[in-house]
């Protein structure tokens, strides 16, 4: 399966400020997700983030709070913007390969918003 | 709606003992399931996965699961645990629409006694 990095691994970031976090691959995939998992939560899918388009965010969240760019088929970047102590989780993205369902997950971001 | 229900939220089994993990799922059409494990402060790792075919599912460390139609269940399975496999389990289920995606369940935390 594919490698995934995230950067960075961890962040204590202040209310009001952004975060942009990675998400690289060793291997061109077309489909990538970013999930957010909320402390002793199960993860829930925020968007796919689609290659040479806008991403498709689920619903409850917006472009505008969490935008998100896949500039190639390896590479893709999530902002948590004007952050909160509410958007304290870990930040997780994923990768299609093999089954259009299977998913393999990055290590996570773990975030902390004071 | 389309659903994956874990009824158990924390077990605790001793070394060496069997493990049975359920999961029941809501979707109308053939399932994709999926297993994964997620140690502490880890991403995600894919068990095991499926799809079609044998309903009794052989995955990695020694887990295995069947799928049972008739009970709308994919209960995880391992005949002896080790210290090694407490971590948190989350069964997914795959899902058709714009994009295909996983549903998570809430997921059971399995704590290991020596």
């Amino acid at each position: 399966s594919a490698v995934i990095s995230q950067k960075p691994s961890r962040d204590i970031c202040q209310r009001g400020t952004s975060l942009t976090i990675q998400c690289q691959v060793d291997s061109q995939v077309t489909m990538m997700f970013w999930y957010r998992q909320q402390p002793g939560q199960s993860l829930t899918l925020i968007a796919t983030a689609n290659q040479g388009s806008e991403a498709t965010y689920e619903s409850g969240f917006v472009i505008d709070k969490f935008p998100i760019s896949r500039p190639n088929l390896t590479f893709s970047t999530l902002t948590v913007s004007n952050m909160s102590p509410e958007d304290s989780s870990i930040y997780l993205c994923s990768v299609v390969q093999g089954n259009v369902y299977e998913q393999y997950f990055g290590p996570g971001t773990r975030l902390t918003v004071t | 709606a389309q659903s994956v229900t874990q009824p158990d939220i924390h077990i605790t089994v001793s070394e060496g003992a069997s493990l049975e993990l359920r999961c029941n799922y809501s979707y109308g059409a053939t399932p994709y399931l999926f297993w994964y494990v997620q140690s502490p402060g880890q991403g995600l790792q894919l068990l095991l996965k499926y799809f079609s075919g044998d309903t009794l599912v052989q995955g990695i460390k020694g887990f295995e699961a069947e799928f049972k139609r008739s009970q709308s269940s994919f209960n995880l399975r391992k005949p002896s645990v080790h210290w090694s496999d407490a971590a948190e389990y989350f069964c997914a289920v795959g899902v058709s629409g714009g994009y295909n995606k996983l549903i998570f369940g809430a997921g059971t935390r399995l704590a290991v006694h020596p």
